[in-house]
């Protein structure tokens, strides 16, 4: 059964400082995996999307690195800014079927 | 661009009740996923649908039961509500997973928030 784990799961850090986000799956036979932001009762925002034959995708000042054989990805957020505070989730979709396997989420909060 | 439109967006009820959730996923789409959010927990698999066929299903209640109709939208059946329920539901939409090397993103709606009393 895969587990996803996010460490830490809360992080604070001053404006302007870089943001460094770690998921952790434990089965590597997956499919793709994908980072999610939630505002507090919120929906989830699909950030990122990186197939499993990728190493890393960019998407502004985001960037998402996939290492599968170790069963990590990292989120890097650059510059952060106050309205980067919100949970960060990542998914695993698994290499047979299409549900997605939530980690616990990290809890940012850029303090200006 | 056009979103995933869940409805209702809030939804209280009495224990015993039903409920009944609807999704509408992004124009194109053919595949819909259902997620349960418990209060501070992640977003657990429910059960998804591919052209109106399920295509997976996780830790869906018996109670619950869903369908995906012809035009592409989904409704959740939810019979015999327990308060521990109380979720936030969201619906994604994707294109077809199967496709060969194309993206398959899951595009989360803005949740509908159950409250069993």
């Amino acid at each position: 059964k895969q587990e996803v784990t996010q460490i830490p799961a809360a992080l604070s850090v001053p404006e302007g400082e870089n943001l460094v986000l770690n998921c952790s799956f434990t089965d590597s036979a997956i499919y793709n995996l994908q980072w999610f932001r939630q505002d507090p009762g919120k929906g989830l925002t699909s950030l990122l999307l990186i197939q499993s034959s990728q190493r890393e995708q960019t998407s502004g000042r985001l960037n998402a690195s996939l290492d599968k054989s170790s069963g990590r990805s990292t989120l890097y957020i650059a510059a952060s800014q106050p309205g980067d505070s919100a949970t960060y989730l990542c998914a695993v979709r698994p290499a047979a079927g299409n549900k997605l396997t939530f980690g616990g989420g990290t809890r940012v909060l850029v303090k200006p | 661009a056009a979103g995933v439109i869940q409805s209702p967006r809030h939804l209280i009820k009495e224990k015993r009740e039903t409920a009944t959730l609807k999704c509408y996923p992004i124009p194109r789409h053919d595949t819909v996923y259902w997620y349960q959010q418990g209060p501070g927990q992640d977003p657990q698999f429910l059960i998804s649908f591919y052209e109106k066929m399920q295509s997976d299903k996780g830790s869906i209640p018996d109670r619950f039961s869903a369908q995906q109709f012809s035009d592409y939208h989904s409704e959740l059946n939810m019979s015999s509500l327990e308060l521990g329920d109380s979720a936030l539901y969201f619906c994604a939409s994707s294109l077809d997973p199967g496709l060969a090397g194309g993206p398959d993103t899951q595009y989360f709606g803005p949740g509908t928030r159950l409250t069993v009393l």
